[in-house]
């Protein structure tokens, strides 16, 4: 049982450049999410979804967008990458009616 | 701003002492209150969680958590911490069944 995989694990960009982090999970969770984690201030939700063709944005979506067209899968874009958006992210999901499930987490380097 | 609020930063206490992590949040309404534990270089693992009944919660590796409403917290509690325990500790809420807000979490070192 996979649970949630995030791809890449590392990632190295310049500023200006785009990518995408992808994320999937294979426990059919309705709800999935985008966190960045930073030193001192924890996980912080970027965007969110409770279903394909439904999301909604968390406490910093700034420059970043989701889409959510199957139940598996939830990528994130990076339109414009800048040096601020140097994190380690995480995907998560869950059924609506309990915990997140975490993936490993893809750590992003925006030089 | 609604929040999830953890009072320690960082805590270092000798193996075989007793652990309390504080957690506050802000949310009112029904609340489902969570605990997550990250060790150095993973993602963040689930400790334990509270929906409803017995407000005293247990988890896994002796953890246990309190769930006080009218102090709107759930503090996290361990008798006799061990040096395994060394790692990062994250209280989280999801209210009303949509979004989960983390702390900025309690870094926990005991020492051999």
């Amino acid at each position: 049982n996979a649970g949630v995989t995030q791809t890449p694990k590392f990632q190295v960009l310049k500023t200006g450049q785009s990518m995408t982090l992808q994320c999937a999970q294979d426990m059919n969770h309705e709800y999935m999410s985008w966190y960045r984690q930073d030193p001192g201030m924890g996980l912080r939700l970027i965007h969110y979804s409770v279903g394909a063709g439904i999301t909604d944005q968390g406490e910093v979506p700034n420059g970043y967008n989701v889409s959510r067209s199957t139940t598996e899968d939830f990528p994130l874009r990076l339109l414009s990458a800048a040096p601020s958006q140097t994190s380690v992210y995480f995907c998560a999901s869950r059924p609506l009616m309990g915990e997140l499930f975490f993936g490993e987490g893809s750590r992003l380097t925006v030089l | 701003a609604q929040s999830v609020s953890q009072h320690n930063h960082h805590v270092i206490l000798s193996e075989a002492a007793s652990l309390e992590l504080g957690c506050n949040y802000s949310y009112g309404g029904t609340v489902n209150l969570f605990w997550y534990v990250q060790y150095p270089g993973q993602h963040l693992q689930l400790l334990l969680k509270y929906f409803s009944g017995d407000p005293l919660v247990k988890g896994i590796k002796g953890f246990e958590a309190e769930f006080i409403k009218s102090k709107f917290s759930f503090n996290l509690r361990k008798p006799s911490v061990q040096w395994s325990d060394t790692a990062e500790y994250f209280c989280a809420v999801n209210r009303n069944n949509n979004d989960m807000r983390f702390g900025a979490g309690t870094r926990l070192t005991v020492k051999p």
